[in-house]
């Protein structure tokens, strides 16, 4: 009964494909959010939604398109795919202001 | 620009040691405070948060203290376990609008309890 799960754990592509990642919350929770890990661990924030509405979007390219289908998804679509976006990408849920709980994270690795 | 700053990249103590662990931060729209705890290979867990309008929050073994006006505060935990190697993230939220709060994080400590 995992609260956030993401799918896949592992993902290894060529340049220039077309990807997604797939995040689903078990909690009821009404706000999901994607955050990238980058290779100097820097965790920061992409997208945040709140029931199902585009709230944050952050200087993310466009090639980025976040998409919720329903309250308890939130997935990541990625087109045309640049060395540069190898990192892992974390979803999140929220309910109250204070915690975020974290899924396990995607590693993406473009080759 | 770093808006909440980890200094100390890495830690090493002794079991059933003191841990202090430091964080920084530089935007005063900050209200709240949060500590989260990483393994490897799995997402941020959280630990223990703080409320702009207090100064202590203690949940067994962890602490955290607050210092508004020097924009500091810090994670100790004591005694320190071998289980509490990892990587700490400091983290600061502030209303970012339509019922959303946006957390920032710091770049985290690695902690090492050593037994």
């Amino acid at each position: 009964d995992t609260a956030v799960s993401q799918t896949p754990k592992y993902l290894v592509t060529q340049m220039g494909n077309d990807k997604s990642i797939k995040c689903e919350q078990n909690l009821g929770h009404d706000t999901m959010y994607w955050y990238k890990q980058d290779s100097k661990k820097f965790l920061k924030i992409m997208f945040s939604y709140n029931n199902k509405e585009l709230i944050i979007n952050e200087t993310v390219p466009n090639r980025f398109s976040p998409k919720s289908p329903d309250k308890a998804h939130l997935n990541l679509h990625i087109n045309s795919l640049e060395l540069g976006d190898s990192a892992v990408y974390f979803c999140a849920s929220r309910n109250t202001q204070e915690t975020q709980y974290f899924g396990p994270g995607t590693r993406l690795l473009v080759l | 620009d770093q808006q909440v700053k980890q200094n100390s990249p890495s830690l090493s103590v002794q079991e059933g040691r003191i841990s202090i662990l430091n964080c920084d931060y530089t935007n005063s729209m900050f209200d709240y405070f949060l500590w989260y705890k990483k393994y490897p290979a799995e997402g941020p867990t959280f630990l223990i948060s703080i409320s702009s309008i207090k100064d202590k929050n203690e949940d067994g073994r962890f602490t955290v203290f607050l210092n508004k006006s020097a924009k500091h505060l810090s994670l100790h935990i004591v005694p320190s376990q071998p289980g509490d190697s990892a990587v700490y993230f400091c983290a600061a939220t502030q209303y970012s609008g339509a019922g959303s709060y946006q957390l920032t994080f710091g770049k985290g400590t690695k902690l090492s309890v050593i037994p």
